[in-house]
């Protein structure tokens, strides 16, 4: 089976760090991508990992553990339109995409 | 490049009713896929073609819905005996061969009344 998991929802204040968890079991591993989406718009991407480590990219890095089916991104130096929904999503064996449910960031003054 | 294009955007219809959607990927994408996403949920994968060929289709989905890419350009979503649980944003991504990513289409909201 395929599950992946992350929180709901996250509240950070802004100018601040957040970490988002995604932990995943599938059947077959090509990469794990992260993506954001305001409300009403179509998602778009952030990062790609598929090897273990970190990738950075401006404020937002990403980190993948495929031993441990795990990876976070990292929001730094939050801003109010940082406040969205952000998708952790893995490429299968068969190069299909499979997203997880989502976690509904809300960014503070 | 204009991007992938979603047509309609918005389609109300009567519970019974058949529906198609069309979508027009980036065009130098050989891939293409379907996804239907509901509020506070992420999107949920439907199928996906390379080139013309459906590769793979979600065991979640029933046999009223039925997808084709005919010329490997631009692909159809139909929907047939629409339920009021068919009601959410159908979204169609397209990606060239390998580990890119997906760049999705704006949608269409599909409304079973």
């Amino acid at each position: 089976g395929q599950n992946i998991d992350q929180p709901t929802e996250m509240t950070a204040t802004e100018g601040a760090i957040v970490q988002i968890n995604c932990t995943y079991q599938t059947s077959g591993f090509n990469g794990l991508f992260w993506y954001q989406q305001h409300a009403g718009e179509a998602p778009t991407f952030l990062s790609y990992n598929v090897l273990d480590g970190l990738e950075e990219k401006g404020r937002f890095s990403s980190f993948l553990s495929r031993s441990k089916g795990y990876s976070y991104l990292l929001l730094k130096e939050l801003q109010m339109k940082d406040s969205a929904s952000y998708l952790c999503a893995v490429r299968g064996s068969q190069g299909n995409l499979i997203f997880g449910k989502g976690t509904k960031l809300s960014v503070k003054p | 490049d204009t991007g992938v294009s979603q047509d309609p955007r918005h389609k109300i219809t009567k519970r019974g009713q058949n529906v198609t959607f069309r979508c027009d990927p980036i065009s130098e994408h050989n891939r293409l896929y379907w996804y239907r996403q509901t509020l506070g949920q992420g999107p949920e994968f439907l199928t996906y073609f390379q080139n013309e060929a459906q590769l793979e289709k979600s065991r979640l989905l029933s046999d009223r819905f039925s997808a084709e890419r005919p010329k490997g350009s631009f692909s159809t979503l139909e929907i047939q005996r629409t339920e009021q649980g068919d009601s959410a944003m159908y979204l169609c991504a397209s990606s060239p061969q390998g580990d890119s990513p997906l760049h999705f289409g704006n949608g269409t909201r599909l409304t079973v009344t």
